[in-house]
């Protein structure tokens, strides 16, 4: 069965470096998402991705994030100067173009992310 | 804006028993999606259940169960014959127009012997 990958499964880095978490989608899916999971709460959206460009966003999503389809099959979520409190887990989630069940996004396993 | 509330932090059930989770919702959006996710400790989001605003029979998959109330704004989880394998988070979320998950805080199910 198809799934959506995610590498790396950790990451540790120290404040102010540039992270970038990586995520193959399912090959036939057009719509992209990050979420990100600080521990022990909620899931908290980050950023849509249709078409090569992002089609929504949360005010988690500033300047220090970016997204990039670089080829046909990754998808990477970009932090440049990573801060103690972007601690949590990634996780990467596509959707299937059928308009009928585009609703259902497929998640990842998640990337933890450790800023020290 | 779009707001989920889990208002049962943790429950207990015993294996093979049912259990329900509850799950509102708050949305000014005609039609939504209301998903019910799983966290096992492993930390992956497994997909369980989707409901369409607009489907009038409630969803089920398997043991899952969504008894929608479109009217209360409520779509709790039921899980029959609880296994052991099912103790874990469950997150409820609501999609908006641009297809943006809003999750609820989850609740923690245990599964007991």
């Amino acid at each position: 069965e198809p799934e959506v990958t995610q590498t790396p499964s950790h990451q540790v880095t120290q404040m102010g470096q540039e992270v970038i978490l990586r995520c193959v989608p399912i090959s036939n899916h057009l719509y992209f998402y990050w979420y990100r999971q600080i521990l022990g709460q909620k899931v908290e959206f980050l950023v849509s991705f249709y078409n090569n460009e992002i089609s929504e966003k949360s005010e988690i999503f500033d300047d220090q994030f970016s997204v990039e389809r670089p080829d046909g099959s990754n998808f990477t979520l970009k932090i440049r100067s990573t801060k103690l409190e972007d601690s949590a887990m990634y996780f990467c989630a596509s959707s299937p173009p059928d308009p009928i069940s585009y609703n259902e996004q497929f998640f990842g396993p998640g990337t933890r992310l450790t800023v020290l | 804006a779009q707001k989920i509330t889990q208002t049962q932090p943790g429950m207990f059930v015993q294996e093979k028993e049912a259990v329900t989770l509850d799950c509102t919702y708050d949305t000014s959006d005609q039609s939504y999606g209301l998903f019910w996710y799983k966290q096992p400790s492993s930390g992956e989001m497994i997909f369980l259940i989707y409901q369409g605003s607009y489907d009038e029979q409630n969803a089920t998959e398997g043991r899952y169960s969504l008894n929608f109330q479109k009217a209360r704004k409520s779509a709790n989880l039921v899980i029959s014959a609880s296994q052991l394998g099912d103790s874990a988070m469950y997150f409820c979320a609501i999609n908006n127009a641009g297809n943006m998950l809003t999750f609820g805080g989850g609740t923690r199910l245990m599964v007991k012997p």
